[in-house]
């Protein structure tokens, strides 16, 4: 699986856009991005995943690239509950492969 | 919303005793997995199944081994508990090629 480089932490105003980027500039043609996250002392929580094109659901955006080297998540007005590790993953399709996940991103919501 | 069920949260377990981390997914998921996590090493895959029966070794499966004989459930057991397997025990269920991983709330495990 491509590695991922994502900065260590990020500070977000409660009720604005956190974007969080991921590069991936190894990704080969058929890896998916996912994005986690995870809130302390729970387990991982899946986000959204995407191939070429942008994707939306009810928690989040996710933005690639044309040349898919790099992605953002986009939460669109966050609050103080998303506060969490976010791990962005590049893998290949097949859901019996191991999931590496990163050191991620510190998401810290301020309100 | 897919449910992943873990049966403890907290677990204080002794040295030498065999420990079942029970794991049971409401989404009529094929595929099934553990993993622990460690501070510092991430999450780390020791075992999955993709059928009723069926298992694989993930990259840390010494001193672990599994149970699926049903597919809404998948148990974890240490054969022999040991201090070095102190850890965040998560289990995760995904339905198929593509798709994404539903974890549990973890079993954080304590072997004294």
């Amino acid at each position: 699986d491509a590695k991922t480089t994502q900065p260590t932490s990020m500070d977000c105003a409660e009720g604005r856009a956190a974007n969080l980027p991921c590069n991936h500039s190894t990704i080969s043609g058929n890896e998916y991005v996912y994005w986690y996250r995870q809130i302390h002392s729970q387990g991982p929580q899946y986000i959204i995943h995407g191939l070429k094109n942008n994707e939306t659901n009810e928690m989040a955006s996710l933005i690639i690239t044309e040349d898919r080297k790099s992605s953002t998540l986009i939460l669109p007005h966050a609050t103080l509950r998303d506060t969490a590790v976010y791990y962005c993953i590049v893998r290949v399709a097949w859901a019996g492969n191991k999931l590496v996940f990163g050191a991620g991103t510190i998401l810290r919501v301020k309100s | 919303d897919v449910k992943v069920t873990q049966s403890s949260r907290y677990l204080v377990k002794r040295t030498g005793e065999k420990v079942f981390l029970e794991c049971v997914q409401d989404m009529d998921h094929e595929n099934m997995f553990w993993y622990r996590q460690d501070p510092g090493l991430g999450l780390r895959l020791i075992y999955f199944s993709y059928d009723v029966k069926m298992k694989e070794k993930g990259d840390i499966p010494e001193g672990y081994s599994v149970s699926r004989e049903k597919k809404e459930r998948f148990s974890l057991i240490l054969e022999s508990a040991s201090t070095n397997q102190t850890s965040m025990y998560l289990c995760a269920s995904s339905s198929g090629q593509g798709s994404p991983l539903h974890f549990g709330n973890g079993t954080r495990l304590t072997v004294t």
